[in-house]
């Protein structure tokens, strides 16, 4: 069972523009969710993270956007650059089991 | 202030061997959780220890088992590798138990079993 859902598998933008990750999540006990970010043959690195009790959280060009109702979150990253060209994982944690339940990750590639 | 350490970075095993994998955690973090990770399956969670008692485990067989020690460091072993079980191991630690403290995350340790 896939407790989080994340899409698109990759993602392909022009240097500038903006990228959109988008996840869901279907366990209503989960209350932190953050973002990693893996550089190939490195191990993944806290991005930015939100808790449902705001709807928005912003760190430089990254912000997270989130939909409590609709439980739905997003990772919006503006003016991207070649450097952000990573694989982005969403997660989520909460419930019985205090562990990071992944997304399946989303290969971002920022063409120049 | 050193990072997360794993060894051995890389693992070359054969079927039905067994594997011990190691991570020290930064200094002061007691719990450290490791997470498979695969093309196929993405980032799966194996166990987590905080002061050496293991809290959590995730849906493993039994033949993945792990331990912590009186100074945090940590070992999971595999024992009777199989194919599948081919993957890179990753460690975090952080500062308390529970995955809303911000956990930082080793290199891995590439395992290929043949």
């Amino acid at each position: 069972q896939q407790q989080v859902k994340q899409s698109p598998q990759s993602l392909i933008v022009q240097k500038g523009g903006i990228s959109i990750i988008n996840c869901a999540y279907e366990n209503t006990a989960f209350d932190y969710f953050p973002w990693y970010q893996q550089f190939p043959g490195k191990g993944p690195a806290l991005l930015i993270a939100i808790r449902p009790d705001v709807s928005e959280k912003k760190e430089g060009r990254f912000t997270i956007s989130f939909n409590k109702s609709a439980k739905q979150f997003s990772l919006h990253i503006m003016d991207s650059q070649p450097g952000d060209s990573a694989t982005y994982f969403c997660a989520a944690v909460g419930g019985s089991n205090y562990k990071l339940t992944f997304g399946k990750g989303t290969l971002l590639t920022v063409n120049p | 202030k050193a990072g997360v350490t794993q060894t051995p970075r890389y693992l070359i095993k054969t079927r039905g061997q067994q594997v011990t994998l190691s991570c020290s955690p930064i200094s002061g973090h007691r719990s450290v959780s490791w997470y498979q990770q695969t093309p196929g399956q993405g980032l799966q969670f194996l166990f987590e220890y905080f002061s050496e008692t293991q809290r959590n485990k995730g849906n493993f067989p039994g033949r993945f088992s792990g331990r912590q020690f009186s100074n945090s460091r940590s070992e999971m072993n595999v024992s009777t590798l199989e194919l599948g079980d081919s993957a890179l191991y990753l460690c975090a630690s952080s500062k308390g138990p529970g995955g809303d403290t911000e956990a930082f995350f080793g290199q891995g340790t590439r395992l290929t079993v043949v």
